[in-house]
């Protein structure tokens, strides 16, 4: 069993759906991300949660909100989204919270495609 | 701000050759440094974690080196093969910081 899974692995959705990215770690850890991955883009760091706790909000759009309810789960629930939001999603955990000396470890993401 | 880049944006190798990637990072105040490769439409793999006060890291085929001072890493795979041909990353984190990714390197190791 992997590490990190991300489901459903891809999602196409109209502008007015409302959807949710599932994320599981199975690695002890007690962070949780969420990354957005667009073409031609670095890696773009979305939320943080440490130990339940969001601990980081870079800036996102209100129509992408978050849920860690607890330290093995993590959701991103969508709403109203942006064809500009067709992106690859990506998850991400690792032990003693944010910016610690351990790595971080990613699922395989959620292809989300927006019509 | 932290800006992270990576050169070449694309590699094509023959089979067998070593080659080196780049990684450049504008704050040399990092707390650490992590390489990652990434098969296409799937996430991304960690290859090797640099601490700042280290300056090489080695896993089987690849290593790692950093130079904080002149804000560069650059990633060495020997003996280049097919199942290296991938997308490579690297990400840096400032203290208190999360990671800030690189745009990557496209490999492509040509049997």
């Amino acid at each position: 069993e992997t590490g990190v899974t991300q489901t459903p692995r891809h999602l196409v959705m109209g502008m007015t759906n409302k959807k949710s990215l599932k994320c599981e770690q199975h690695l002890g850890h007690n962070a949780m991300y969420w990354y957005k991955q667009s073409a031609k883009k670095p890696l773009e760091l979305m939320f943080v949660y440490n130990f339940k706790e969001q601990t980081e909000n870079n800036s996102v759009p209100s129509r992408f909100s978050p849920e860690c309810p607890n330290s093995s789960h993590l959701f991103l629930h969508l709403h109203t989204l942006q064809p500009e939001d067709s992106a690859l999603y990506l998850c991400a955990s690792s032990q003693a919270g944010g910016n610690s000396n351990q790595p971080q470890h990613f699922g395989d993401g959620t292809r989300l495609s927006i019509l | 701000k932290q800006e992270v880049t990576q050169i070449p944006a694309a590699l094509s190798v023959p089979e067998g050759e070593n080659l080196v990637l780049n990684c450049s990072f504008t704050d040399s105040a990092i707390y650490n440094l992590q390489w990652f490769r990434q098969d296409p439409g799937k996430g991304l793999t960690s290859l090797l974690l640099i601490q700042s006060s280290q300056r090489e890291q080695t896993s089987g085929r690849l290593n790692a080196s950093l130079d904080k001072s002149s804000g560069r890493s650059t990633l060495y795979i020997a003996a280049s093969q097919p199942g290296d041909s991938a997308t490579y990353l690297c990400a840096v984190t400032n203290y208190g910081q999360n990671f800030v990714f690189g745009p990557g390197t496209r490999l492509s190791v040509l049997p």
